[in-house]
């Protein structure tokens, strides 16, 4: 099915270590998003990319490097795992005007002890 | 003053109930309006976007009010199915792509 696919669905790391999330659309959109949601802050903006080979941070980017590999995919990165960034992260794509919304991966449940 | 608010509820209805959600938004400049469903754990879902005119998609109907600068969503006959979170999302300006997600408004249906 056409979708964003997001990998791990789980991941559990330990404070200091580094990891990849993997997002993968097959929508042929141009943008894609990285956001995290915390109970009571509703999503919040990572980092996106308006089209391949862009991209810009979002409202809370610190601790997180972004990689938009091709069209298809983009990727986020924890370089030094903190607690704080316990969370939920969603990948999202939609295209160039962001006219008829976005569509959103099933998430990656990252906790970080 | 937060650019979306929503009342977080719970909003507790029972079966066949109609039910309203409001949102409001501080960017009169706002393009394009949304309402999201988020169950449990799941991923948001694109439940319908939001016109001038209005919009009826079955049970749901969506408005906006520029003038008052909010959106609303109400839902008829409600089921049990339709308990969730329902997130108002705003595109504050015209070629941006940064959406800006509401923190949702809970709704249980009971039985």
């Amino acid at each position: 099915n056409a979708g964003v696919t997001q990998t791990p669905k789980f991941q559990v790391l330990k404070t200091g270590q580094s990891m990849t999330l993997q997002c993968a659309q097959d929508m042929n959109h141009n943008s894609m998003y990285w956001y995290r949601q915390d109970p009571g802050m509703g999503l919040r903006l990572i980092y996106y990319s308006a089209s391949e080979g862009t991209t810009d941070k979002g409202e809370v980017p610190n601790g997180y490097n972004v990689s938009r590999l091709n069209k298809r995919e983009f990727s986020l990165r924890l370089e030094s795992a903190a607690p704080s960034q316990t969370s939920v992260y969603f990948c999202a794509s939609s295209d160039s005007t962001g006219f008829y919304g976005y569509t959103f991966g099933s998430g990656t449940r990252l906790t970080v002890v | 003053r937060k650019e979306v608010e929503q009342d977080p509820g719970p909003f507790n209805v029972p079966e066949g109930a109609t039910v309203a959600f409001n949102c409001t938004y501080s960017n009169s400049a706002s393009q394009s309006f949304f309402w999201y469903r988020q169950d449990c754990r799941k991923e948001p879902k694109l439940l319908m976007s939001v016109y001038s005119s209005g919009n009826e998609d079955g049970r749901f109907t969506a408005q906006l009010n520029r003038a008052s600068q909010y959106i609303s969503l109400l839902i008829r006959d409600s089921k049990l199915s339709d308990s969730a979170t329902y997130l108002c999302v705003v595109n504050p300006r015209s070629g941006t792509y940064k959406y800006i997600f509401g923190t949702g408004t809970r709704l249980k249906v009971l039985a």
